[in-house]
């Protein structure tokens, strides 16, 4: 089976930097997502990782270690629009399923 | 255009009712999947689909099933609706690739048993 832990909120400053960490366990592993999720809207894609190391997109970055089953989610320069839930997904191998942890509840305040 | 849409945006019936939701995707991609999203707003996987296989997600109720006319169609029927099913169906498709196969959400319908 997969468990991937995230933490259930977090608040931030706006034009700070924010850290979203993951944690999952999976027997077989192809892959790991980041999604952005505002309220009452679909998920959107925002980073994959297959290989450890980060991966850099404009002001969100992710990371990921395979020997610690282990992600992050970094937003720079955070914006007001950033408030959204943050949904950390894991795809097995063989499988082309995503398994979603809860979602991290980001608010931005000024 | 929209790549991924959904119909309806809202469904409200009454339990053991018999109701369908329909998705279309107009990305060309083989794989298309079906997610519930509860009221605590967890995503969770419910079937995948492409012309080759369906893989159902073994918690998955058997009132639940999915139909897919052809490739850029899945829709989801249910039977007897329960309260329980109340929640948020997502539709997703994506292209199967090696490395990075990036899901495509449609609107998702908001479904309310009463």
């Amino acid at each position: 089976g997969q468990n991937i832990d995230q933490p259930t909120e977090m608040t931030a400053t706006e034009g700070a930097i924010v850290q979203i960490n993951c944690t999952y366990q999976t027997s077989g592993f192809n892959g790991l997502f980041w999604y952005q999720q505002h309220a009452g809207e679909a998920p959107t894609f925002l980073s994959y990782n297959v290989l450890d190391g980060l991966e850099e997109k404009g002001r969100f970055s992710s990371f990921l270690s395979r020997s610690k089953g282990y992600s992050y989610l970094l937003l720079k320069e955070l914006q007001m629009k950033d408030s959204a839930s943050y949904l950390c997904a894991v795809m097995r191998a063989g499988s082309y399923q995503l398994t979603f942890g809860k979602g991290t509840k980001l608010s931005v305040i000024p | 255009d929209t790549a991924v849409s959904q119909t309806p945006k809202y469904l409200v019936t009454q339990m053991g009712n018999d109701k369908s939701i329909k998705c279309e995707q107009n990305l060309g991609h083989d794989t298309m999947y079906w997610y519930k999203q509860d009221s605590k707003k967890f995503l969770k996987i419910m079937f995948s689909y492409n012309n080759k296989e369906l893989i159902i997600n073994e918690t998955v109720p058997n009132r639940f099933s999915p139909k897919s006319p052809d490739k850029a169609h899945l829709n989801l029927h249910i039977n007897s609706l329960e309260l329980g099913d109340s929640a948020v169906y997502f539709c997703a498709s994506s292209q199967e690739l090696a490395g990075e196969n990036e899901q495509f959400f449609g609107p998702g319908t908001r479904l309310t048993v009463l």
